[in-house]
């Protein structure tokens, strides 16, 4: 079982709309979690980061939260456009671990319609 | 351009062939990773690289696959013996070693075995 859970797997919002992505994450003890924008058939571009002390962060249209309590974020996407049309994926690092690598989520593919 | 950069970007191959792909990391990052990511799901760890040790593998990385990071710089990836469920992107990433979480990622290379 994935220990990151991101939903809806997919999305299609009108151009202008918002959008909200869901990520929820069992992994710990946790250090940091990230999202990330993943065009189709590129590498992921980083968009936020939040230490478990943060509990909001905001990118230009992108704003993320967190609650360490229930280990939830979400990203909300405010007047989205179609260069919005991408994989968002949620990104978790563990603390004090040996593994430098990072837990990704499935993403949610998000498609923005003119 | 100073980002990570992989060649070649896409690669077909039959079955049964060698592959070998390349990743040129941030030349300041002494840390290098490798991820493989298959259709609608998110990238998963393969192995990575502290300068020219390598300090973790998963246990995605079959005997088959092998990776290396010589000179501390660059890395390749080697697949023998391709078989179709190979075909995925790999995608590498690097960073320094005291923000091992700020990872950035290079565009990938597309891999497809016929």
């Amino acid at each position: 079982k994935n220990q990151v859970e991101q939903s809806p797997q997919s999305l299609i919002i009108l151009e202008g709309k918002n959008c909200t992505l869901q990520c929820n994450y069992t992994v710990s003890p946790f250090s940091n979690l990230r999202w990330y924008k993943q065009d189709t058939g590129r590498g992921p571009v980083s968009l936020t980061i939040m230490t478990f002390s943060e509990n909001t962060k905001s990118n230009g249209r992108y704003t993320a939260t967190l609650d360490a309590d229930t280990k939830q974020s979400s990203l909300h996407i405010t007047a989205s456009q179609l260069s919005d049309s991408a994989s968002y994926i949620c990104v978790v690092t563990l603390r004090n671990t040996g593994r430098r690598a990072l837990t990704f989520g499935s993403g949610t593919r998000l498609q923005v319609q003119p | 351009d100073t980002g990570v950069s992989q060649d070649p970007r896409h690669k077909i191959t039959k079955r049964g062939q060698n592959v070998t792909f390349r990743c040129d990391p941030i030349s300041e990052h002494n840390r290098l990773y490798w991820y493989r990511q298959t259709l609608g799901q998110g990238p998963e760890f393969l192995t990575y690289f502290q300068n020219e040790a390598q300090l973790e593998k998963s246990r995605l990385l079959s005997d088959r696959f092998s990776a290396e990071r010589p000179k501390g710089s660059f890395s390749t990836l080697e697949i023998q013996r391709t078989e179709q469920g190979d075909s995925a992107m790999y995608l590498c990433a690097s960073s320094r070693e005291e923000s091992s979480y700020e990872q950035y990622f290079g565009p990938g290379t597309r891999l497809t075995v016929t």
